[in-house]
């Protein structure tokens, strides 16, 4: 089954550093997200991503924040200089157009940023 | 705006006892509703969901969740649990808008089966 993949699964960055972090949504897939979960927290929705163009974002994506398609597989959140308060899982997820994928969004594994 | 409350932070059962999990959502237009396990530092993994027809949806792992829509509630079941359905259970709205299929999540509701 199609699945959407993130890398790495872990990241550790010094505050002020850049990070971005990469996704792969699922191929016929024409909108994607990025959420972030704060440790022992919920899953709180920061951006949605179509035809090229952010088509909504939280309160939480702010300037630090920016998010790019450059290819036609890879979806990225760049975080422009990290704060220890953007230490959280961050989840990508993807969804389309016909069949499952107008019904739901699915979700990859996430990836861990721990700043120090 | 869409929200979702989970009415139960922690869920403390004993193995082989039945549980329910409860969630209250809050929206003016139709919705879809999910719940969603994540095991300890792992992902989310999709129980189950409701789109329309029956208002009994059956997921995954034995769970099943009753949508209903006079008291905007969407509870989760499960009629006898194992010491590995311990994990954080969150519930779920999302709806198609031009912000594609955005999911607002409640708080979620820790699940401990002791034995």
């Amino acid at each position: 089954e199609p699945e959407v993949t993130q890398t790495p699964s872990h990241q550790v960055t010094q505050m002020g550093q850049e990070v971005i972090l990469r996704c792969v949504p699922i191929s016929n897939h024409l909108y994607f997200y990025w959420y972030r979960q704060i440790l022992g927290q919920k899953v709180e929705f920061l951006v949605s991503f179509y035809n090229n163009e952010i088509s909504e974002k939280s309160e939480i994506f702010d300037d630090q924040f920016s998010v790019e398609r450059p290819d036609g597989s890879n979806f990225t959140l760049k975080i422009r200089s990290t704060k220890l308060e953007d230490s959280a899982m961050y989840f990508c997820a993807s969804s389309g157009a016909s069949g499952r994928g107008k019904t739901e969004a699915f979700f990859g594994q996430g990836t861990r940023l721990t700043v120090v | 705006a869409q929200s979702v409350t989970q009415l139960d932070s922690q869920v403390p059962v004993f193995e082989e006892a039945p549980v329910e999990l409860r969630c209250n959502y809050s929206s003016s237009v139709s919705v879809y509703l999910f719940w969603y396990v994540q095991y300890p530092n792992q992902g989310l993994q999709l129980l189950l969901k409701y789109l329309s027809g029956s208002t009994l949806v059956k997921g995954i792992n034995g769970f099943e969740a009753e949508f209903n829509k006079s008291q905007t509630s969407f509870h989760l079941r499960k009629p006898s649990v194992h010491i590995s359905d311990t994990a954080e259970y969150f519930c779920a709205v999302s709806d198609q808008g031009t912000g594609g299929f955005k999911t607002i999540f409640g708080a979620g509701t820790r699940l401990f089966v002791k034995a």
